[in-house]
């Protein structure tokens, strides 16, 4: 069974532009939820989806928002990149029923760096 | 979501048991304690979980007193590629239709020396 899957990878944007981030989840899992992890906040929740909703949503600005897709698959995007914005990002995925729900699994996660 | 608190580092044998504590003391009735790691530049890995049993899988073992203030993961024979910071986190179950979140602590740096 595929994990969840991250891309891309690494990437590299300079301060002002926009990036979007793309995570499949695994075969069968309707939730979506995002975090971005930096040295000095540790691993903090963005958003989760949930069946093309957004259902819950962390402290963040408006600069960060998400979608879903129909096949379950979802996008973040940050516009107007600031240094600080310099972080692993990580997608997570989980069931939503009680036998398969009650484990979160994580992406690779994506480097993105701001210069 | 209860709170939890851990050491901050540990170092362990290769080979020896890993003990990794975890104190939640104002953990509620429903909560369960699930416990993942995070190998330096990858996703977080998840470990175990449970509610008030000890719990065994392939990877590791769980053990949780009796009152359920704290809980202790074991890895049984800890291995180089053990290294890694191990998160505890307490919260309730996920089921149908409620919001997924995990609130990550600091975690404990666990280091397996040769």
């Amino acid at each position: 069974k595929a994990g969840v899957t991250q891309t891309p990878r690494y990437l590299i944007k300079t301060r002002g532009q926009q990036v979007t981030l793309s995570c499949s989840p695994i075969s069968g899992h309707r939730s979506v939820s995002w975090y971005q992890q930096t040295p000095g906040q540790g691993l903090q929740f963005l958003f989760e989806y949930f069946s093309e909703t957004q259902r819950n949503k962390g402290n963040f600005p408006g600069r960060f928002s998400g979608r879903q897709f129909s096949n379950s698959r979802s996008e973040m995007n940050v516009s107007t990149l600031e240094l600080g914005d310099s972080a692993l990002y990580l997608c997570a995925s989980s069931g939503d029923s009680w036998g398969t729900g009650n484990t979160i699994y994580f992406g690779e996660g994506s480097w993105l760096t701001v210069v | 979501d209860a709170k939890t608190t851990q050491p901050p580092s540990m170092d362990c044998a290769e080979g020896r048991a890993a003990n990794l504590p975890c104190n939640h003391s104002t953990i509620s009735g429903n909560e369960y304690v699930y416990w993942y790691r995070q190998i330096h530049s990858q996703g977080p890995q998840y470990i175990i979980h449970g509610l008030k049993n000890n719990e065994t899988n392939e990877m590791a073992s769980l053990i949780i007193t009796e009152d359920r203030k704290s809980s202790t993961l074991i890895l049984p024979h800890a291995t180089l590629r053990d290294t890694a910071v191990y998160y505890c986190i307490v919260r309730v179950p996920i089921s149908s239709g409620s919001a997924r979140q995990l609130t990550f602590g600091s975690g404990t740096q666990l280091t397996v020396l040769p």
